[in-house]
């Protein structure tokens, strides 16, 4: 098992542009997640979701959008990136049984200047 | 947007020490509360999921206490070591969906 990858690992976006950061898990898990860490900020949620087709917002979602159309996948995009998403991306995943602890990727850095 | 806090921020022992930290979480709507190691440089791990007031859970040097009806858990490592630093991150689970992180407490221990 990969567990939870993220793709790419590092980039830097000029101001107005946009981009999609990858996340694929093969766990099976329903549950997955968008975080983004901002420095003595700990994890604040994007969007998460609850299986294939359902998504909805966390803490934090303006200026991002998600999409779920497979269980693997979820995908985060950025329409027009300004320099305040400067900040490191973790996708997570977790099944949907008892307090289900998540699964994290290695995160996406991102600048953006 | 719910209020998780964990105190100490930050903490420096001395190899062999004990030490503890706080998470103190809202006491309604509780479902889960879990810990997660947080290594620099790499993504968070979990360490306990914990889902019952009154819930002890260990992993080898380190334990884990659960008072829901107060709202806080405690983190315990005994006999810290150098390859226990690390930031360790409660977050609280209201129903089964959301989760609330908290900032984080680091450590670090000295050899």
């Amino acid at each position: 098992n990969a567990g939870v990858t993220q793709t790419p690992k590092f980039r830097i976006l000029k101001i107005g542009q946009s981009m999609t950061l990858q996340c694929t898990q093969d766990m099976n898990h329903n549950y997955m997640y968008w975080y983004r860490q901002d420095p003595g900020m700990g994890l604040k949620l994007i969007y998460y979701s609850v299986g294939a087709g359902i998504t909805d917002k966390g803490e934090v979602p303006n200026g991002y959008n998600v999409s779920r159309s497979t269980t693997e996948d979820f995908p985060l995009r950025l329409e027009l990136a300004a320099p305040s998403q400067t900040s490191v991306y973790f996708c997570a995943s977790g099944s949907s049984g008892g307090g289900n602890e998540q699964f994290f990727g290695p995160g996406t850095r991102l600048t953006v200047l | 947007i719910l209020n998780v806090e964990q105190s100490p921020q930050s903490l420096h022992v001395q190899e062999g020490d004990s030490t503890n930290f706080t998470c103190s979480f809202p006491s309604s709507n509780f479902y889960a509360l879990h810990w997660y190691r947080w290594e620099t440089a790499k993504s968070p791990e979990a360490l306990f999921v914990m889902t019952l007031n009154g819930d002890e859970k260990k992993k080898g040097r380190i334990s884990a206490t659960l008072n829901t009806k107060e709202g806080y858990s405690y983190l315990y490592i005994k006999g810290s070591q150098p390859e226990d630093s690390a930031t360790y991150l409660c977050a609280f689970k209201e129903g089964y969906q959301k989760v609330t992180f908290g900032t984080g407490t680091k450590l670090q221990v000295i050899p």
